[in-house]
């Protein structure tokens, strides 16, 4: 099975920073790469698809980069709804493996 | 609006067995793949199955598979995950999710989870 890793586990920030978190895959999973935010008690939300695509309604401060391995999700500006965990995700087609998950904390 | 809404999460004891629904609406539901995935408290998310929009074909987590079977009613715009000899391990939020038209897709929307506690 494909294995994602994330990093970091967590990350502490202010509201106004520049953030990205990156996401390896242990074999390359071309650009079939998704970001997910939950907050807590809450399903999980899609942000972005096939690696860099911003999915409808959510805010242009977010986006994605990278192929084949390496993978990042970017916050451009940090706002208070944005504190909250974010996974990465591969769907390679057979199976389907989530990062760890990044852990993102009001410094 | 899209809309997945599960049920059927509970308590069960070891080796028990217990079915989860999750309806479906606001979009064509047999156009789709569905898919399932768990969280275990305080833990990350795991991919448990899939199943193709014409339930033709299921796919499943190797911790689960033997002991787990995931099916769809069209008509009834549902997906079902029948879990078999539940271990204290299956223990986590179950949610549901709409995938795509074939494999190499997201998963957007999720449902609100239902949870699955296994205990004795």
């Amino acid at each position: 099975d494909i294995q994602m890793t994330q990093s970091p586990s967590t990350l502490s920030a202010s509201v106004g920073d520049r953030i990205t978190i990156t996401c390896r895959a242990s074999e390359s999973i071309s650009t079939y790469l998704a970001w997910y935010q939950q907050k807590p008690g809450k399903a999980p939300k899609l942000l972005i698809y096939e690696a860099s695509s911003l999915e409808s309604g959510v805010p242009l401060r977010f986006s994605g980069s990278g192929s084949g391995t390496e993978f990042t999700l970017t916050i451009s500006s940090l706002q208070p709804d944005d504190f909250a965990t974010y996974y990465c995700q591969q769907y390679n087609g057979y199976s389907y493996t989530f990062g760890q998950g990044t852990r993102l904390e009001i410094k | 609006e899209v809309q997945l809404v599960e049920s059927g999460g509970g308590l069960v004891q070891p080796g028990g067995s217990l079915r989860l629904s999750c309806a479906a609406s606001g979009f064509t539901f047999s156009s789709y793949w569905m898919h399932w995935v768990r969280q275990a408290p305080g833990k990350g998310l795991v991919w448990v199955s899939r199943i193709k929009s014409d339930g033709s074909g299921t796919t499943y987590a190797d911790s689960v598979r033997g002991r787990f079977t995931i099916s769809r009613d069209n008509a009834k715009n549902t997906v079902y995950l029948q879990m078999n000899s539940l271990r204290a391990e299956d223990t986590a939020v179950y949610y549901c999710a709409k995938g795509g038209r074939g494999s190499f897709y997201w998963f957007a929307p999720w449902g609100q989870g239902t949870p699955v506690t296994v205990s004795s």
